[in-house]
């Protein structure tokens, strides 16, 4: 089934501990995204990429890295987690069509410790 | 930058019908989108408005003035499964790296019996 892959579905970390967060799409979509989602601050951008081997920050990409080896995937690390890192992690992707929307991924619930 | 403002509840009855608001500053538009989701859920893509006017999509309506930074989603003979949240999205910038969605924080929707 063609979609958005996102693993662990959800993780329990210690502070100070290096995670990362897995996003596998299988649409060929060029463009993709990772979105943080906190009650009373909706979704926020962290990073993104346009194409494979391109990368862009976000609206808060501190504490966050990314890479883009190939189009299918978007993987997301937090080099030393954090408690404000605890959060619900979603990754999205989007066809190039004008007008479409993203189709999101569902969904890392993290919980730094 | 950009500002996006929606109600952050709404309850409605069943079989009614609700209008959900948002209005949005930004630099420069470029298309404005709904989505639905569910609790516990991932956002699902519902409807794109890029021109002034309304686009009707079964019992789901969106419509857009630019001039006015004003959209509405218009939900018709409200069932039970129509209960989540209802995230604004603005997309800012025509250049080939601005196709980030910017979202509102969402507007929780109640529907009773």
């Amino acid at each position: 089934i063609a979609g958005i892959t996102q693993a662990p579905t959800s993780q329990i970390l210690a502070a100070g501990r290096r995670m990362t967060l897995r996003c596998t799409q299988d649409m060929r979509h060029n463009a993709m995204y990772w979105y943080r989602q906190d009650l009373g601050l909706g979704l926020r951008l962290i990073h993104y990429s346009n194409t494979a081997g391109t990368t862009g920050k976000g609206e808060v990409p501190d504490g966050y890295s990314v890479s883009r080896a190939n189009t299918d995937d978007f993987p997301l690390t937090l080099a030393s987690a954090v408690p404000s890192q605890t959060s619900v992690y979603f990754c999205a992707s989007r066809k190039d069509i004008q007008g479409y929307g993203y189709t999101f991924g569902s969904g890392t619930r993290l919980t730094v410790v | 930058g950009q500002n996006i403002d929606q109600p952050t509840e709404m309850t409605a009855t069943e079989g009614a019908i609700v209008q959900i608001n948002c209005t949005y500053q930004t630099s420069g538009f470029n298309g404005l989108f709904w989505y639905q989701q569910h609790a516990g859920e991932a956002p699902t893509f519902l409807s794109y408005n890029v021109l002034d006017g309304l686009e009707e999509k079964g019992r789901f309506s969106s419509f857009l003035s630019r001039s006015k930074g004003y959209s509405y989603l218009l939900l018709k003979e409200l069932q039970m499964k129509d209960s989540a949240s209802y995230l604004c999205a603005v997309r800012d910038g025509t250049g080939a790296g601005s196709y980030q969605l910017t979202f509102g924080k969402g507007t929780k929707l109640s529907v009773i019996p």
